[in-house]
């Protein structure tokens, strides 16, 4: 079975453009949360969408956006890029919104996005 | 305060060793908790859910300690392919990620 897929591998935009990442979930999986890392430290949570609504959104600028499809795929939009959003995206996907104890994500390879 | 806090490491171990190490949480209502390895430039791998009051999968344990908030790894007979990043990680609606713990282990 296809695992937590995500497009594209890597990207190199400039300051002030617009990104959009993609992000396709495990089969039957219908919760997609996305993740901000940068070097040295933990993934941070940026949204979470459980059947197509927002779940949960982390403590990012309004330039963040995202939204889930009837298939449960997912975008992360992110406009007037900074070079502070230089990271790594991470896609997770699980079965459930995450209120079940043991709803466990699993995540896709990641977006490594440089902005310059 | 960071919601999930780490020891960051590096922990050096020969081949063989057992290697222990904590994490530390800031909110008591935390629902659920989970170790995660990260190779290097990789994605978090989910390595063990933390049951009650802790769990065995193989050489891995994983303790909680809900009164003193605070989730132990514990590794033994360290393998070379074991050296990675591992994640604490909380969740308390949404899911909280240390910043991780480096362990190398050298032959």
């Amino acid at each position: 079975d296809a695992g937590v897929t995500q497009s594209p591998t890597h990207l190199i935009k400039t300051r002030g453009q617009h990104v959009t990442l993609r992000c396709s979930p495990i089969s039957g999986h219908k919760s997609v949360s996305w993740y901000q890392q940068v070097l040295g430290q933990g993934p941070q949570f940026i949204f979470q969408y459980y059947e197509k609504e927002e779940r949960g959104r982390g403590n990012f600028p309004d330039r963040f956006s995202a939204r889930q499809f009837p298939n449960y795929s997912s975008e992360l939009n992110v406009n007037a890029l900074l070079l502070g959003d230089s990271a790594l995206y991470l896609c997770a996907s699980s079965l459930g919104p995450g209120e079940q104890v043991l709803d466990e994500q699993y995540f896709g390879p990641g977006t490594r996005l440089t902005v310059t | 305060r960071k919601e999930v806090e780490q020891d960051p490491g590096p922990f050096n171990v020969p081949e063989g060793a057992t290697v222990a190490f904590n994490c530390t949480y800031s909110n008591s209502a935390s629902q659920s908790f989970f170790w995660y390895r990260q190779d290097c430039r990789k994605e978090p791998k989910l390595l063990m859910s933390v049951y009650s009051s802790g769990n065995e999968d193989g050489r891995f344990t994983a303790q909680l300690n809900r009164a003193s908030q605070y989730i132990s790894l514990l590794i033994r007979d360290s393998k070379l392919s074991d050296s990675a990043t591992y994640l604490c990680v909380v969740n308390a609606h949404k899911l909280s990620f240390g910043a991780g713990t480096t362990v190398t282990v050298r032959a």
